[in-house]
Order: structure tokens, then sequence, then C-alpha cells
């Protein structure tokens, strides 16, 4: 089937330590984007990416890293830099500007 | 940048009621997406309306870009369309996305 898959759902994580989320797609787009999204909020943009080995900071960059080495795949760092990482973390893709496509979420919780 | 805007922030329906739901942006936009987000945390694609008006069975979308705005009617509401939803826009097709901060409805059977 196509789509975007995201992995893993749920994930722990200790101050200080950096973790990454995966982003999967086969929908063959070439944009590709992560969010944020805090409790009753709206999401906000992390990075973004429109072609391979290039990707641009959103808003609320700081604290994050990503790799854009295939066109499938857009994994996030979540450093130790973050300050309060907590959130659900959602992938997108898109073909160029249209319409964007997100995957299931990974709801990141710091102990 | 750009800022978006959804009215009201909670909605509470009888099923079978209809409801409309407001986004106004501040700027012009070359896209803007209508998403349900179930309680699941899945974000479900709606309309993608950046002007006019598409309907896709009991739901809805007028955009009125001259004017900054979008509504998106839901009619004959179920439980089922409970949620939160999102208006999102993006400008000068550069592939940043501005969301609203949602409109959560809740349909009571």
């Amino acid at each position: 089937d196509g789509g975007i898959t995201q992995s893993p759902k749920y994930l722990f994580r200790k101050e200080g330590q950096n973790v990454t989320l995966s982003c999967e797609q086969n929908l063959n787009h070439d944009a590709m984007y992560w969010y944020r999204q805090d409790p009753g909020q709206g999401l906000r943009l992390i990075y973004y990416s429109q072609i391979v080995n290039d990707f641009q900071k959103g808003d609320i960059a700081e604290g994050y890293s990503v790799s854009r080495e295939k066109k499938e795949s857009f994994p996030l760092t979540v450093t130790s830099a973050q300050k309060n990482p907590t959130a659900f973390y959602l992938c997108a893709s898109s073909l160029g500007g249209d319409t964007q496509y997100f995957g299931p979420g990974t709801r990141l919780t710091v102990l | 940048g750009i800022q978006v805007e959804q009215s009201p922030p909670d909605l509470i329906l009888q099923e079978g009621a209809n409801s409309t739901l407001r986004c106004n942006f501040s700027d012009s936009v070359n896209n803007l997406q209508w998403f349900h987000q179930n309680p699941w945390g899945q974000l479900i694609n709606l309309f993608y309306i950046p002007s006019g008006t598409k309907q896709n069975g009991r739901l809805s979308a007028t955009t009125v870009a001259t004017e900054r705005y979008s509504l998106l009617y839901i009619s004959s509401s179920q439980t089922t369309d409970s949620g939160v939803y999102f208006c999102a826009v993006v400008k000068n097709n550069n592939n940043d996305m501005r969301f609203g901060a949602g409109t959560r409805l809740t349909v009571k059977p």
C-alpha cells in the first residue's frame, strides 16, 4: 500500500539522550516535512525538504536535526539541546507544493 | 509570518445538526487545506482548496481568496465527525505550511 509510515509510535527518552524518529514514504513525493504538535495546539513546522540532500529550517528548528539522503526517507533527530521535547511529532510529504499527506505520528515522552 | 485564525475554538453539536467552521488568514496564499485530526492523532485530508468551492459527501468547503477566509460546512453531523479540524495555508509556494489552532468538534448522540 502507498503511504507514509512513522516509527516508533511511542518513544520514551531519558533527559540528555538524542533520539531519532523515522519517516518513510513510498508515494514518490519530492517534498517531506516534520511538524511538532503540543497538547491543544496546532502543528508547527520544524524542518522541510523539497529535494534530496537539501532541507530548510521551519519556525522551531532549534534542538532538532534532519537528513535527506534518500527521496523516501526523512529522519528527525531530537537532540539533548531541545529543552522541551515531549510532544507529538508528525511527518508529511507532498508532490511539490500540492496537498500534504501525513503519517500516523510518534509520541515522544522525556522521562 | 502569515497568521491563521480559526473559529469557534470549540463546538458541541447534537447528532444530525449542521455546522460551519471558519478560517481567516492574514495574507494571500497559494495553498489552503482542511484536515480532520481523529482521536488517535491521525491527520486526514479533507480538502485542498486555495479558492472556490468543493464538496465531498456531507462536507463542503469554500475559500474566498480575495477576502482571505475559508469555510468548512458539515451537514447532518455524526459522532464519527468528532475531533479537531485544522485549516492550514501556504504562501508563495515555499512549502512552509502554517496551521491554525483548530476547532474541536464534539458530536453527541
